[in-house]
């Protein structure tokens, strides 16, 4: 079945630092989603790729869609303790628009 | 801004009872979802719903579960003969118009079984 892994697993970093997060997924995706999850909380839906090699950016928050719509990545500038959560890739699971595969997260603490 | 909201906020039931999840969507979404999510691990699709029907179902929503929409605002989750693997967070989502796919989830249920 479709897998959709990310690394790190766990990232620290000290406030300021960058932090990024890389998304891959055993199938292509038609697109591909990105979710936070506060500690104790809900996803909370950031973005959706959807072209090849498409870059979307949110205010410190870049996002990336690989070339062969595999791969995805989250990148965060000058991280605050504002950023802590998990964050979560999610893909369609093939031939569905719908069914959401989610990534294994990556579970961000920022240090003050 | 709507949201999605759901109870209760933590049901704790003895294993082989049945249990209900409610939750209640943004008014103007067509797609309604449920996921869980096991202490620590990722988010895992269950159903999606639409125009009053099943519309996808993974491997673990087996004979097990079900999904209602009562009446016009509700959408439930039954949960018949529970079992200890059960427990989990279960997180209600909705999705709005056709060509739209971001989910918005609820704040979701911690189903405990003893």
């Amino acid at each position: 079945g479709q897998q959709v892994m990310q690394i790190p697993q766990y990232q620290h970093v000290q406030e300021g630092e960058d932090f990024t997060t890389y998304c891959n997924s055993s199938t292509t995706l038609s697109n591909i989603q990105w979710y936070k999850q506060r500690p104790g909380g809900h996803p909370v839906f950031l973005i959706q790729l959807v072209k090849s090699g498409e870059v979307k950016k949110q205010k410190r928050l870049t996002f990336q869609f690989g070339e062969a719509k595999k791969n995805s990545s989250l990148h965060i500038t000058a991280t605050q303790t504002t950023d802590v959560g998990t964050y979560f890739c999610a893909g369609p699971r093939r031939g569905s628009a719908r069914q959401l595969t989610f990534g294994s997260g990556t579970q961000l603490t920022v240090l003050p | 801004e709507p949201e999605v909201t759901q109870t209760p906020s933590h049901q704790v039931t003895q294993m082989g009872q049945e249990v209900i999840l409610r939750c209640v969507p943004i008014s103007n979404h067509l797609y309604f979802y449920w996921y869980r999510q096991i202490l620590g691990q990722k988010v895992e699709f269950l159903v999606s719903f639409y125009n009053n029907e099943i519309s996808e179902k993974s491997e673990i929503f087996d004979d097990q579960f079900s999904v209602e929409r009562p009446d016009g605002s509700n959408f439930t989750l039954k949960i018949r003969s529970t079992k200890l693997e059960d427990s989990a967070m279960y997180f209600c989502a909705s999705s709005g118009p056709a060509g739209t796919y971001e989910q918005y989830f609820g704040p979701g249920t911690r189903l405990t079984v003893t």
